[in-house]
């Protein structure tokens, strides 16, 4: 157990809609990472936060948001929906906002659009 | 343009023999590479990482050696367990970014697999 929690396990929605994923970090990490696993991409960073601010963007498309919240917890939100946005989208944390500390990774969130 | 690249999608061994996974990366702006280990259903988990001021890292029966000049990184697991039966994951980071670091650049993965 890497003490990084990500609610829900599973989602099944239609296209067109809009979803929040929501991830607790580690206690005591400050930094929140989202990463999206699909079938043909593999492990492709999103979006991180440090300390509720946003310090990293990666491949995030633009109908996708995130932000951090005072408690750390953090939420994905994906608007929408298309078929191709359907993969497991995992979330991380780390006690630094550099890199340089691994990342400890929940669970994941298997996104299935229908 | 995928910048971290494992070209073995599997790989099967012996249980009891040693078990060298092998990652290739691009980005010469690299310093810090990760291993970690993933389970079906589950998230990846951190096994051994290593800075690019050093050639070698051991942690039990895992040594990840790195080859700078030739953009090359391997896992070693010596001797390798059942256990051991997963997908592994080579990911690498750029810690000087300035101002904070980007996510982790990962490789697609490895299915290793341990026979007994």
């Amino acid at each position: 157990d890497s003490g990084v929690t990500q609610t829900p396990k599973h989602l099944i929605t239609a296209t067109g809609q809009r979803v929040t994923l929501r991830c607790s970090p580690r206690s005591g990490d400050l930094s929140v990472y989202w990463y999206q696993q699909s079938l043909d991409q593999g492990l492709q960073f999103l979006i991180q936060y440090y300390n509720g601010e946003e310090r990293a963007k990666g491949n995030i498309l633009e109908r996708f948001s995130a932000q951090q919240f005072p408690d750390l917890h953090s939420e994905l939100n994906l608007s929408s929906l298309e078929l191709g946005d359907s993969a497991l989208y995992f979330c991380a944390s780390s006690a630094y906002h550099r890199a340089y500390n691994e990342q400890f990774f929940g669970p994941g969130t298997r996104l299935t659009v229908l | 343009d995928q910048q971290v690249k494992q070209n073995s999608p599997s790989l099967s061994v012996q249980e009891g023999r040693i078990s060298i996974l092998n990652c290739d990366y691009t980005n010469s702006m690299f310093d810090y590479f990760l291993w970690y280990k993933k389970y079906p259903a589950e998230g990846p988990t951190f096994l051994i990482s290593i800075s690019s001021i050093k050639d070698k890292n051991e942690d039990g029966r895992f040594t990840v050696f790195l080859n700078k000049s030739a953009k090359h990184l391997s896992l070693h697991i010596v001797p390798s367990q059942p256990g051991d039966s997963a997908v592994y994951f080579c990911a690498a980071s750029d810690i000087d970014s300035g101002g904070g670091a980007d996510g982790l650049t990962f490789g697609k993965g490895t299915h290793l697999i341990i026979q007994p």
